[in-house]
């Protein structure tokens, strides 16, 4: 079974903090995904990745950034956190092919105050 | 720009009766349709997949359904079950983005026992 953890299942943190979102999964994916969730907005991308040290911009990447030096690790950074970056964060895995699906986390849910 | 769209928020059924979820999409580029089902405080996990060449999928109690000129898909769970109650959303992908998914806003099923 594809197994994707992240690190926190709870985060609160001050406004202006630099927070750090971690995930790894044990299938040797090459893809990796950052999502948030927020309601009525359903899953938005926020950068991906489809090797290490390699990294794209999804659809609302502003106020973040992403770092990848290992393969199976994948971290979200908000530089500095704000009020609407509290969310629901969801990290995903999945293989390098066509036509494929993502395998989830358990998210990440984050306030900030 | 909503690419995937699932206009209803909420649909509630009774137990053994059909549940019918809505999806429509606007990118012609869209080659691959998934849903997903999410439970509060999970992450979202996938159910089922339908590739473009194909019109109908099914796996078990569900089936999901592609209509490529109208640009709208639907999953039907038959029975529906009310550990069928979740979040479902629909998820789509080009060829050309590799298998970055774009999701809709989600449904909340509620299955009355």
């Amino acid at each position: 079974d594809v197994k994707v953890t992240q690190s926190s299942r709870y985060l609160v943190k001050r406004t202006g903090e630099k927070v750090f979102l971690e995930c790894v999964q044990d299938m040797d994916h090459e893809n990796m995904f950052w999502y948030r969730q927020d309601p009525g907005l359903g899953l938005r991308l926020i950068y991906f990745s489809y090797d290490v040290k390699m990294k794209e911009k999804g659809d609302i990447p502003e106020g973040y950034s992403v770092s990848r030096e290992k393969k199976e690790r994948f971290s979200l950074i908000l530089e500095s956190a704000s009020t609407n970056q509290t969310s629901m964060y969801l990290c995903a895995s999945s293989e390098l092919i066509l036509n494929t699906e993502a395998f989830f986390g358990q998210g990440t849910r984050l306030t900030v105050v | 720009d909503q690419q995937v769209k699932q206009n209803s928020p909420s649909l509630s059924v009774q137990e053994g009766r059909i549940s019918i979820l809505n999806c429509d999409y606007t990118n012609s580029m869209f080659d691959y349709f998934l849903w997903y089902k999410k439970y509060p405080a999970e992450g979202p996990t996938f159910l089922i997949s339908i590739s473009s060449i194909k019109d109908k999928n099914e796996d078990g109690r569900f089936t999901v359904f592609l209509n490529k000129s109208a640009k709208h898909l639907s999953l039907h769970i038959v029975p529906s079950q009310p550990g069928d109650s979740a979040v479902y959303f629909c998820a789509a992908s080009a060829g050309t983005s590799g298998s970055r998914l774009t999701f809709g806003e989600g449904t909340q099923l509620t299955v009355n026992p």
